[in-house]
C-alpha cells in the first residue's frame, strides 16, 4: 500500500539556518505530494503541494520538488525564523488504489528553530 | 476560520464510555474525511464519506463507526473507549476531487481532542 516516511525530529536550529526536512514515498499511483504544517495547538494548514513530477510547490519561502526517480519530496528553507517552530507533515493522495483522495500522513517532523 | 467546524474542541470521558464528535464540512464540499492523530501512531486515516455513503475504509477500529448525514454533517462515534483512545480527532472536507486544478484540495478543522481517563 501507499505510505510516507519522513525524518524523525525533533530538528533544531538556529534562527536564520537552512531547513531540510526529508520525506520519501511509496505509492502505486502517480500520487499527488503536500507539506502541511501544524503550529501548538491548532489544526493542519497546507503549505504547499505538487501535484506531478519535477513540480516545485513554494509558500513562505519554504519549497519542496517532486522528484519521481528518487520518490521523495523534501521539504526546504534557506533561512528559518523562530515563527517557523512547528510540526511538519509530509503526504500524499493517490486515488489510483482506491479511487479515494485520502491523504497518507508521515508520521511528522517537530522543527524548533532557537533565536 | 477554515470553514470546518468540530464540536466539542475537548472531551473527557471515562473508560468504557461512549462519545461523538461531529463535524460540519466547507460550503460546498460533499467529502468529509476523519483522522486520528496520537503522541504514538501520527496522523492515521480513519474513514471517508462522499455524499453520505462510505467511500474508504482505514485503521478504524471496530468500536468505532461514523456517518454522514443528508445535510452533509458528520459524526463520529466513539464506542466502549480505553485510555488508547485518547488522541487527537480531525476531519477534513474536499469536493469529490480535490486534486483537479481549481480543486480547492482539502480543508481540516481544528480537531477534537479526546482525552479517556
Amino acid at each position: 500500500g501507499n505510505s510516507v516516511t519522513q525524518m524523525e525530529g525533533p530538528v533544531t536550529l538556529s534562527e536564520e539556518a537552512f531547513l531540510t526536512i526529508n520525506c520519501t514515498y511509496t505509492a502505486t499511483g502517480y500520487p499527488s505530494l503536500f507539506w502541511y504544517v501544524q503550529y501548538p495547538g491548532e489544526g493542519l494548514q497546507l503549505l504547499l503541494k505538487a501535484t506531478k513530477a519535477d513540480d516545485k510547490g513554494s509558500n513562505k519561502g519554504f519549497e519542496a520538488t517532486y522528484r519521481k526517480e528518487t520518490t521523495s519530496f523534501h521539504l526546504e528553507k534557506g533561512s528559518v525564523q523562530v515563527s517557523d517552530s512547528a510540526v511538519y507533515f509530509c503526504a500524499l493522495s493517490d486515488p489510483s488504489e482506491d479511487s479515494s483522495y485520502k491523504l497518507i500522513f508521515g508520521s511528522g517532523t517537530r522543527l524548533l528553530v532557537r533565536p | 476560520d477554515s470553514g470546518v467546524t468540530q464540536t466539542p474542541k475537548h472531551l473527557i470521558t471515562a473508560t468504557g464510555q461512549r462519545v461523538t464528535l461531529r463535524c460540519s464540512p466547507r460550503s460546498g464540499d460533499l467529502s468529509v474525511y476523519w483522522y486520528q492523530q496520537s503522541l504514538d501512531q501520527g496522523l492515521q486515516f480513519l474513514i471517508q464519506y462522499y455524499n453520505g455513503e462510505e467511500r474508504a475504509k482505514g485503521n478504524i477500529l471496530e468500536r468505532f463507526s461514523a456517518q454522514q448525514f443528508p445535510d452533509l454533517h458528520s459524526e463520529l462515534n466513539l464506542s466502549s473507549l480505553e485510555l488508547g483512545d485518547s488522541a487527537l480527532y480531525f476531519c477534513a472536507s474536499s469536493k469529490l476531487r480535490p486534486l483537479d486544478r481549481g480543486g480547492d484540495g482539502y480543508t481540516f478543522g481544528s480537531g477534537t481532542r479526546l482525552t479517556v481517563v
